[in-house]
C-alpha cells in the first residue's frame, strides 16, 4: 500500500533555505510524486512533478526558488530565499491506477 | 489560462444529497482525467474520486464508494459529484483537480478554489 510520510512542521528564517521531505513506502521508491502548496484559506497550488531520478517539471509561474530532488524513497522540496508568502502547508502527492495518495502535509513557518 | 470553478456546496442534513459541479476552461477538457479531492476542517487533503477523459474508468475512495457518483459532460466542459447519504464526516471543502493525461493513473496540475459542504443536523 502506497503511503507518503511528511513531517508535520518545519520552520526557517526569512531569506534562508529549507528542505521539506516526503518519504514513500519501500515498495514504491520508483514512484513519481507532485508537490502542492496551500497558502492559508486558499486552494492547493501545483508546484512540480518530481521523478525518482530527481528530474522535475514545475507548474506555470513557479519561481526558480522552488526545486526538487530525489534519493531512494525520499523526495525533497527545496525552497531558497524564503519569503513571507512561502508560509503555507506543503503536500506531497502520488498516484497509482485509479488512486491518489497524499502525505499528511508539512506546515512551513517563515520566521 | 486554466480555470476550475466549483459550485453546489452548502448545508445539508445527514442522509441528504448534494450535487457539486466544476466548470473548466482554458484547456481541452475532453483530453484529461479529472478528480475530486476534499479537505475536512483543519485536516489534510483526501482523494475522493477520479474519472478518465472518456468516462470509461471511474474510481472511488472506500470512504465514499456506493454513496458518491462522479460524472462529466465533455460537451459542457463540466465535472460533477453526486453525493448521496451524506454523513457528518463528509463535511469538507471539495476541490476539483485536473489530471495530467487522459488516464486516471496520473497526477494533477491544476486545482479549483473549492466549495464547502457542511453536513449537520
Amino acid at each position: 500500500q502506497l503511503v507518503l510520510t511528511q513531517s508535520p512542521s518545519a520552520s526557517a528564517s526569512l531569506g534562508a533555505s529549507v528542505n521539506l521531505t516526503c518519504t514513500l513506502t519501500s515498495g514504491h521508491i520508483n514512484y513519481a510524486i507532485a508537490w502542492h502548496q496551500q497558502q492559508p484559506e486558499k486552494g492547493p497550488r501545483y508546484l512540480m512533478r518530481l521523478n525518482s531520478d530527481g528530474s522535475h517539471i514545475k507548474g506555470d509561474g513557479i519561481p526558480d526558488r522552488f526545486s526538487g530532488s530525489s534519493s531512494g524513497a525520499e523526495r525533497y522540496l527545496t525552497i531558497s530565499s524564503l519569503q513571507s508568502e512561502d508560509e503555507a502547508d506543503y503536500y506531497c502527492h502520488s498516484w497509482g491506477t485509479g488512486i491518489w495518495v497524499f502525505g499528511g502535509g508539512t506546515k512551513l513557518t517563515v520566521l | 489560462e486554466v480555470q476550475l470553478v466549483e459550485s453546489g456546496g452548502g448545508l445539508v442534513k445527514p442522509g441528504g444529497s448534494l450535487r457539486l459541479s466544476c466548470a473548466a476552461s482554458g484547456f481541452s477538457f475532453n483530453n484529461y482525467a479529472m478528480n475530486w479531492v476534499r479537505q475536512a476542517p483543519g485536516k489534510g487533503l483526501e482523494w475522493v474520486s477520479s474519472i478518465t477523459s472518456t468516462s470509461n474508468y471511474i474510481y472511488y475512495a472506500d470512504s465514499v464508494k456506493g454513496r458518491f457518483t462522479i460524472s462529466r459532460d465533455n460537451a459542457k466542459n463540466s465535472l460533477y459529484l453526486q453525493m448521496n447519504r451524506l454523513r457528518v464526516e463528509d463535511t469538507a471543502v471539495y476541490y476539483c483537480a485536473k489530471g495530467t493525461i487522459s488516464a486516471a493513473s496520473s497526477g494533477g496540475d491544476y486545482w479549483g478554489q473549492g466549495t464547502l459542504v457542511t453536513v449537520s443536523s
